[in-house]
């Protein structure tokens, strides 16, 4: 079966400094990975995302994400936090069909 | 840039009732997939249409239908609603071909 595990729960992080957002994934064959940023009461906002290539990957907001074939993770990281970078984080899953399998979802907050 | 519409944004509706939630997908996208947000959970898939055909089912009630229409825009049509329908419903859509979907700002329903 198809799944993601973010591990965390919630991670703290002081302003201007790295942050960092642990996903795992279990899938069969080549993942397409993505990750989602849902603020309060809003929509989830796609980040970036994972199809082949350079495993580093650079998306909106000076958000990155590393994918790690071997360990199977797709960690997401910003080099300096904002406050404003509190949010719900989702990280996702598409298989062939196209449905995306989110995480847990981690709350990350930035504190000044 | 033109996003995805969902409409009503609230909603409440009483045990036994029946509601409808409208998604227009962002212009060209052929592709709508709808996910549902309970309280503190992450979006589960329920259903998706590709060119007004179902394209996939996840975990969506017998009491639950859908359809996508000629203008592509989409319906989730619910009957008999209990209380653990109230959640979050998100649309998302997508473009041929295209990986990532692009959320709505979802339709909060609340069942009373």
């Amino acid at each position: 079966a198809q799944s993601v595990a973010q591990p965390e729960d919630q991670v703290n992080v002081a302003e201007g400094n790295p942050l960092t957002v642990k996903c795992t994934y279990s899938v069969s064959g080549n993942p397409y990975l993505f990750w989602y940023v849902q603020y309060p009461n809003r929509g989830l906002q796609f980040l970036l995302k994972y199809i082949t290539g350079d495993n580093l990957v650079k998306g909106s907001y000076g958000f990155e994400a590393e994918f790690n074939k071997s360990q199977t993770s797709f960690h997401l990281k910003k080099p300096s936090a904002l406050v404003s970078d509190s949010a719900l984080y989702f990280c996702a899953v598409r298989p062939n069909t196209g449905k995306l399998i989110f995480g847990q979802g981690t709350t990350l907050q930035v504190k000044p | 840039a033109a996003g995805v519409i969902q409409s009503p944004r609230h909603l409440i509706k009483e045990k036994r009732e029946t509601a409808t939630l409208k998604c227009y997908p962002i212009p060209r996208h052929d592709t709508v997939y709808w996910y549902q947000q309970g309280p503190g959970q992450d979006p589960q898939f329920l259903i998706s249409f590709y060119e007004k055909m179902q394209s996939d089912k996840g975990s969506i009630p017998d009491r639950f239908s859908a359809q996508q229409f000629s203008d592509y825009h989409s319906e989730l049509n619910m009957s008999s609603l209990e209380l653990g329908d109230s959640a979050l419903y998100f649309c998302a859509s997508s473009r041929g071909g295209q990986v990532e979907q692009y959320f709505g700002p979802g339709t909060r329903l609340t069942v009373t």
